[in-house]
Order: C-alpha cells, then sequence, then structure tokens
C-alpha cells in the first residue's frame, strides 16, 4: 500500500502564481515524521523541512509554507509568489520509526513548472 | 565545504558487467543510504547502513551488495543479477539515529545499460 500519495503529477503556473502540493499519508504509528524534499533539474535531492507528528504548528520559511493537519492526514506545501527557480520536482516523505524499520517512504513526487 | 560526493554522475555499463557506485561523505555522519529512483517514481531504498562495518536490505536489494568499511565511504555495487539497472541511484547520509534524523543527499549517478 502507498503510504505517501502525491496525486498531483505536474502543477504548470505563470510567476508570481502561489502553488500548493497536496502530500496525503497513511500510517498506524503514534510518532512519525514528515518531510519535503525539492530535486531540481541537476538531481540533487534538497531538504526542506521536517515535521515531527506531535508538531502540528504551521510553518513558513520565506516564501515556503507547510500546513499539516493530522485530522486529515496531510502536509501540503505552498509556494507563494513562484519563481522559474522554483521548478523542480517536489517530493514528500514518511518515516515511522517503531514500525516500518526506519525507513523513509517516499511519494512519486509533484513537478512544477513556473513559467515566466 | 561538507558534503556528499557521488561519482561517477554518469556511467554506463555492458550488460553482464559488475560496477561499482561511489558514495562519499564529510559530514561525520553514522548512518548512510543508497536510493534508487526511476523515472517518473519516487525514490525507493536499496540499502541503509547505520554504522561502520553494519548494513541492512532496504526494499529493493535483489541485485546490489554494498560495504561499510569507513564511516565515510559507502560504496554500491551494481550485479549482473540486477535485471533492470538503468536508472538514477542516489546516497544519502544521516547524524546517527536512522529512527529521526533528516538524511541529506549526493548528486547522484545516473546509470545506463548498453
Amino acid at each position: 500500500a502507498q503510504k505517501v500519495t502525491q496525486a498531483q503529477t505536474e502543477i504548470s503556473v505563470v510567476e508570481k502564481e502561489d502553488v500548493t502540493l497536496d502530500c496525503v499519508y497513511e500510517t498506524r504509528d503514534t510518532t512519525y515524521y514528515l518531510f519535503w524534499y525539492k530535486q531540481p533539474p541537476s538531481g540533487e535531492l534538497v531538504f526542506l523541512i521536517r515535521r515531527n507528528s506531535f508538531d502540528e504548528q504551521n510553518e513558513i520559511s520565506g516564501r515556503y509554507s507547510w500546513n499539516f493537519q493530522k485530522s486529515t492526514s496531510s502536509f501540503n506545501f505552498t509556494i507563494t509568489a513562484s519563481q522559474v527557480v522554483d521548478s523542480a520536482v517536489y517530493f514528500c516523505a514518511l518515516s515511522e520509526p517503531p514500525s516500518n524499520d526506519y525507513k523513509l517512504s517516499f511519494g512519486a513526487g509533484t513537478t512544477v513548472t513556473v513559467r515566466a | 565545504d561538507g558534503g556528499i560526493t557521488q561519482s561517477p554522475k554518469y556511467l554506463f555499463r555492458k550488460e553482464g558487467q559488475n560496477v561499482t557506485l561511489s558514495c562519499e561523505q564529510n559530514l561525520n555522519h553514522d548512518a548512510m543510504y543508497w536510493y534508487r529512483q526511476d523515472p517518473g517514481q519516487g525514490l525507493r531504498l536499496i540499502y541503509y547502513s547505520q554504522i561502520v562495518n553494519d548494513f541492512q536490505k532496504g526494499d529493493i536489494a535483489e541485485g546490489y551488495s554494498v560495504s561499510r568499511e569507513k564511516k565515510e565511504s559507502f560504496p554500491l555495487t551494481v550485479t549482473s543479477a540486477q535485471k533492470n539497472p538503468t536508472a538514477f541511484y542516489l546516497c544519502a547520509s544521516s547524524r546517527g539515529d536512522v529512527r529521526t534524523d533528516t538524511q541529506y543527499f549526493g548528486p547522484g549517478t545516473r546509470l545506463t545499460v548498453l
């Protein structure tokens, strides 16, 4: 069963538009960790954020913000005022220490294209 | 600069040959990982190692082998037993606790079997 679902395969926006990437996860553990990574065309995964299951506060970092809702098992990511440099594949990932032998489960990724 | 290096960036292999991908880190991280990425898909874990001289199979270990003789190095060998080895391979490392630590990734090696 897919533990992390990123339903949006591709999103295309014009520069300065906001874009929200959805991430829905599935776990039976009460302690778990959620991550977002960015993969630009160069291929390297860049860490963006890590959130533990006990911290439901939303977070903002510059133009990036994250909305964590345990009630809907979602950890969505919004890029405000998008720029061409935001074009990349974005991955959501889940770590379930107690039950999944510490492995990181990745979603299939969402490709974001920002047009000038 | 601290980071993770992978070499080579591009690798071509003939069918039936073994090939070894290099991964080195100078972050003083205890744990290291190998992932495989296929087009349009997320990452899948091949092997991981929490400490030197110890490693565990991930979800898709068949046809791969690893060693962890030094803290800084975690080479991956793609053997001829791997049926479909053409993919993008990513190495990662984390501070120590594979359960909670953030994994940081190298630039990747793109392997093509001719």
